[in-house]
């Protein structure tokens, strides 16, 4: 099975600028849950979504959101994006999220300018 | 919500020593334990995992005991080499966030 991907790889922004970043999850997964990585703040979970609904949410702003397709591939987007939004941004795909297991996709790094 | 603690921070071992990283979390209905391996400018990456049915788990060099009345669980690498050295993070179960996540623990195996 073809592992868990994301496009882009890398993404340069200025503040301000909206971003979206795309998931496709491994075949047959339909829960994708999106991450924030930083190097203080370690993994954090920012919504998790499940058949197209948003099923989970972190503690992040309204100017991160997200959608699911059909075909379970996710995207998220970052709105009015501030210097403290640059991080390596996780994918990771489960059969149905929450008690299973999680495979993560190779991230997507943003840098805000 | 659930809090998951993880230590150490650090930790250095000589090439074939043993290392052990635990963590602890909070949430008593937490049943599900997997722990990841970071290496730089990679994914993490699922290397074991253990349900709350069984107390120790082993693959090859890796393994995971469970302690559920303390609420803690522990990765154990034995034999190690230089290729373990990498960001290791555990994760529990959390109600509405999927997986909250150990803050990590950077393993430097010297050869």
């Amino acid at each position: 099975k073809a592992g868990v991907t994301q496009t882009p790889r890398y993404l340069i922004k200025t503040r301000g600028q909206q971003v979206t970043l795309s998931c496709s999850p491994i075949s047959g997964h339909r829960s994708v849950s999106w991450y924030q990585q930083t190097p203080g703040q370690g993994l954090q979970f920012l919504f998790e979504y499940f058949s197209e609904t948003q099923r989970n949410k972190g503690n992040f702003p309204g100017r991160f959101s997200g959608r699911q397709f059909s075909n379970s591939r996710s995207e998220m987007n970052v709105s009015t994006l501030e210097l403290g939004d640059s991080a390596l941004y996780l994918c990771a795909s489960s059969s149905d999220g929450g008690r299973e297991t999680q495979y993560f996709g190779p991230g997507t790094r943003l840098l805000v300018l | 919500g659930e809090n998951v603690e993880q230590h150490p921070s650090t930790l250095s071992v000589q090439e074939g020593d043993s290392a052990v990283i635990k963590c602890t979390y909070s949430d008593s209905a937490s049943n599900y334990f997997p722990w990841y391996k970071q290496e730089l400018g990679k994914r993490p990456q699922l290397i074991i995992d253990i349900r709350s049915n069984v107390g120790e788990k082993k693959d090859q060099r890796i393994a995971v005991t469970l302690n559920k009345t303390a609420k803690h669980f522990s990765l154990h690498i034995t034999e190690t080499q230089p290729e373990d050295s990498a960001v290791y993070f555990c994760a529990s179960p959390s109600r509405g966030q999927n997986f909250v996540f150990g803050p990590g623990t950077r393993l430097s195996v010297l050869p």
